[in-house]
């Protein structure tokens, strides 16, 4: 059984560009949500995904955005990108109230 | 909004020694508390969890304790090896499905 997986696992931007993280979740998992996490720091929730509409989220600008698509796997976009958007980001899937369950991450750095 | 205070940010001991990890949290709406551990170049790892209506449970060697009046949890590694070395992470939300407000972390490291 496949876990939760991410892809690119790493990636380069410039300021201002945007970039497209991707996710797929836990087998039989229908929710999923995105994390940021700086160096040395806990995980920051950004927002949930569920029945494709975002239903929960955290203290991010809009420039902060995603989908979810029918199969539940998701996409996390982030525009005009800022050097402090250099970070790891994690997708955590779970299922309705089941515990979440982290993928390995991407490692998204900004120069 | 909640609130996740942890300590100690590292913690160093002997092979074979207890590791004990605290946490506090201000929201008294949550009710369900996971502890994650991360190895290098890795995502977090559910290594237990706990919810309110429970004062403590145990893993094999890994246990967890809540005390909801004081608003903390605690987490209890005996025996400890070196592969526990890792950073580990408490966390709080409301329910399973809400969002997980994290710690800063405990850097653990087992010596042998």
């Amino acid at each position: 059984d496949a876990g939760v997986t991410q892809s690119p696992t790493h990636l380069i931007k410039t300021r201002g560009q945007q970039v497209t993280l991707r996710c797929s979740p836990k087998s039989g998992h229908d929710t999923v949500s995105w994390y940021q996490q700086a160096l040395g720091q806990g995980p920051q929730f950004i927002f949930q995904y569920y029945e494709e509409e975002e239903r929960q989220r955290g203290n991010f600008p809009d420039r902060f955005s995603g989908h979810q698509f029918p199969n539940y796997s998701s996409e996390l976009n982030v525009n005009a990108l800022l050097l402090g958007d250099s970070a790891l980001y994690l997708c955590a899937s779970s299922l309705s109230l089941s515990p979440k369950y982290f993928g390995p991450g991407t490692r998204l750095t900004v120069t | 909004g909640e609130n996740v205070e942890q300590h100690p940010s590292t913690l160093s001991v002997q092979e074979g020694d207890s590791a004990v990890i605290k946490c506090t949290y201000s929201d008294s709406a949550s009710n369900y508390f996971p502890w994650y551990k991360q190895e290098l170049g890795k995502g977090p790892q559910l290594i237990i969890d706990i919810r309110s209506n429970v004062g403590e449970k145990k893993d094999q060697r890994i246990a967890v304790t809540l005390n909801k009046t004081a608003k903390h949890f605690s987490l209890h590694i005996t025996e400890t090896q070196p592969e526990d070395s890792a950073v580990y992470f408490c966390a709080a939300s409301s329910h399973f499905g809400a969002a997980l407000i994290f710690g800063k972390g405990t850097t653990l490291s087992v010596s042998s």
